[in-house]
């Protein structure tokens, strides 16, 4: 069974300072994985997928993420933070035994202080 | 090109009520998932419709069930509801293919009182 596991549950920054925030996963298959991000009362906004090809992703606002299969990771990171950054962010992992259900993880909630 | 809407954007009900959210896929979505997200918490799975019909389901009672129109829009009904049926509830849309990402709307804040 598929699932992940985010290794921070905060995590605080300063402006302009690198953001990493860590993510495990376990799949039985080759995995899809996601990071979407969550404003407050705000719903999920996709930041970036990895679909095995290549492995280090690009994604929106300046994030990338690095598909470690050695290490079943794949953290997120950003050079430099902004105020703007500031939200939840979901490690995802795709079920793909099961229809492209996604699996959530618990969150990490990003402050970024100026 | 209009995203997934949700509606309505909050909801108050009493221990026992019924509810009924919408959702309307972004256009050129087939499939529509449901997801619970408990305050402090990730979503939850809940079911997914393709074609009309229920065709995965998470670890959700009975008291939750859906539908799914010839429009791809798709409906969450809530019955006997409890208090522990307050949270975010989120549709998600995507087409029918593996790899393709989910888009999500902002969301039903539901609240129990």
């Amino acid at each position: 069974a598929q699932s992940v596991t985010q290794l921070d549950s905060h995590v605080s920054v300063s402006e302009g300072t690198p953001v990493l925030l860590r993510c495990n996963y376990s799949s039985s298959y080759s995995p899809s994985l996601f990071w979407y991000v969550q404003h407050p009362n705000k719903g999920l906004q996709l930041l970036l997928k990895y679909t095995s090809a290549a492995t280090l992703v690009k994604g929106i606002n300046g994030f990338e993420a690095e598909f470690k299969k050695s290490e079943t990771s794949f953290h997120l990171t950003k050079p430099s933070a902004h105020m703007s950054d500031a939200a939840e962010y979901f490690c995802v992992v795709s079920d793909h035994g099961g229809y492209n259900k996604l699996i959530f993880g618990a969150g990490t909630r990003l402050a970024v202080h100026p | 090109d209009a995203g997934v809407t949700q509606s309505p954007t909050h909801l108050i009900k009493t221990r026992g009520q019924q509810v009924t959210l919408r959702c309307s896929p972004k256009s050129g979505h087939d499939t529509v998932s449901w997801y619970q997200q408990a305050l402090g918490q990730g979503p939850q799975f809940i079911f997914q419709y393709y074609e009309e019909e229920e065709r995965q389901r998470g670890n959700f009672p009975d008291r939750f069930s859906g539908h799914q129109f010839p429009n791809y829009s798709s409906e969450l009904n809530v019955n006997a509801l409890l208090l522990g049926d307050s949270a975010l509830y989120l549709c998600a849309s995507s087409l029918d293919s593996s790899n393709q990402p989910q888009h999500f709307g902002d969301g039903t804040r539901l609240s129990i009182l």
